[in-house]
Parts: C-alpha cells; sequence; structure tokens
C-alpha cells in the first residue's frame, strides 16, 4: 500500500514537443506529491507539488495534474527542451515526511 | 543561501568495516532526513531527524543508524557493511520536517 507506481521508465520527446510521466497510489493517506528532477551527480530537486485538493498545478513549463478519484497523478513538461533531459521521480508522503518515490522515469529531449 | 552539503562525495569501504557519512543542512532547516539510492530498489527513505530526535524510519536493519546534533548537523553511521549497501545515500533537509525537502548531492559508497 506504499508504493507509488511510476511509468515510463523511459521516454524520449522532440525538443518544443510534450512530456508526459505518470504515477499511481495505493494510500488514500497521502496527502503530498511532489515531483522530482535529477541530474547525473546531483541529488534529486524539487519542480512542484500539489495536495490532493487541487486538480491542477502549473509553475512555468510544469503541470501537475491530480486525478483523487483515480488515485493518479502527471507530470506534464510543455515545450520540452535538452536541457529537461534529467531523470524525474514523483513521490508521495503523509505530512509531506517519509516520501515514497517512484521508480524513475529517464526523459532525453532530442534537438 | 548554501544548500545541504554532505561529505564525503565518494568513499570505497571493504565489507565488514563501519562508516560514516556527514550531512550539513540548509542554515535553519531543523529537519534532516536520509534516502538510499540504488538502481534496483530506487529512492528509499531511511530515517528522519527533527531537534536531535530521530522521529521516522524506515524499513532498514539496525545496522543503519543516525544522529543529529544541536546545530541540526546529522551524521548516518552503517556498520558491519555489505556489498549490498552501496549506494548513493542522500541527506534532504526542510524547515519543519513537512514540506519542501531540499536534497544534497549524496555521498556515493562503493563496498568492496
Amino acid at each position: 500500500q506504499q508504493q507509488v507506481k511510476q511509468s515510463p521508465q523511459s521516454l524520449i520527446v522532440q525538443k518544443g514537443g510534450i512530456s508526459i510521466i505518470n504515477c499511481a497510489y495505493e494510500n488514500t493517506a497521502f496527502d503530498y506529491f511532489p515531483w522530482y528532477q535529477q541530474f547525473p551527480g546531483k541529488g534529486p530537486a524539487l519542480l512542484i507539488a500539489i495536495r490532493p485538493d487541487v486538480s491542477e498545478k502549473k509553475e512555468g513549463r510544469f503541470t501537475i495534474s491530480f486525478n483523487k478519484s483515480a488515485k493518479q497523478f502527471s507530470l506534464h513538461i510543455m515545450d520540452s527542451q535538452p536541457g529537461d533531459s534529467a531523470t524525474y521521480f514523483c513521490a508521495a508522503s503523509i505530512n509531506g515526511n517519509k516520501l515514497v518515490f517512484g521508480a524513475g522515469t529517464i526523459l532525453r529531449v532530442k534537438s | 543561501k548554501a544548500g545541504v552539503t554532505q561529505t564525503p562525495r565518494y568513499l570505497i569501504k571493504t565489507r565488514g568495516q563501519q562508516v560514516t557519512l556527514s550531512c550539513s543542512p540548509i542554515s535553519g532547516h531543523r529537519s534532516v532526513s536520509w534516502y538510499q539510492q540504488t538502481p534496483g530498489q530506487g529512492l528509499q527513505f531511511l530515517f528522519e531527524y527533527f531537534s536531535e530526535t530521530q522521529r521516522n524510519k524506515g524499513n532498514f536493519p539496525g545496522r543503519f543508524s543516525g544522529r543529529q546534533f544541536s546545530n541540526s548537523r546529522s551524521e548516518m553511521n552503517v556498520s558491519t557493511l555489505e556489498l549490498g549497501d552501496s549506494a548513493l545515500y542522500l541527506c534532504a533537509s526542510s524547515l519543519y520536517g513537512d514540506y519542501g525537502y531540499t536534497f544534497g548531492s549524496g555521498t556515493r559508497l562503493t563496498v568492496v
């Protein structure tokens, strides 16, 4: 029940395209859903996060869509750029602590 | 504003030895969490410290321990190292241990 399932495992997108990464969870007690971006040799960096009382949150080119009834949430990267090439992790937690991470998606944006 | 600092960046240890990793959180942050990252298991929560007290613990054996000092700096210790302990160990800090954790760049531990 603590798992967060993330898909796809890897993704190749053309420059300017939309990258979409999906996550699903089981534990309905989760109340915080962040996305992290990780470059090689670096720790994960918080991109954007959402709470379950909101269905969508947008920050620049990054949007989280949240479907509470389906227990799913997704990250959309609009106008994807080569600099967005990284590994993306979704996560979930109760009260923001003890993050449970998805397995990660390796994104490659082709120029 | 300085970020989360982890030392050392790289470590090579032999099976059976013990190791101590250090983490300096962002100034003013009182919560420090530790995570293990491996290709097979991904990112897994180890434990969280807040005001020198362990507040949360993940599913790791007792060989993994930690502590936090009065200045919020934290150390993590792994005793009797096993080959499977080879991983990137990440420290993250936040103001109150609720939201918005900032991660350090990690310590890459290799056990041979």
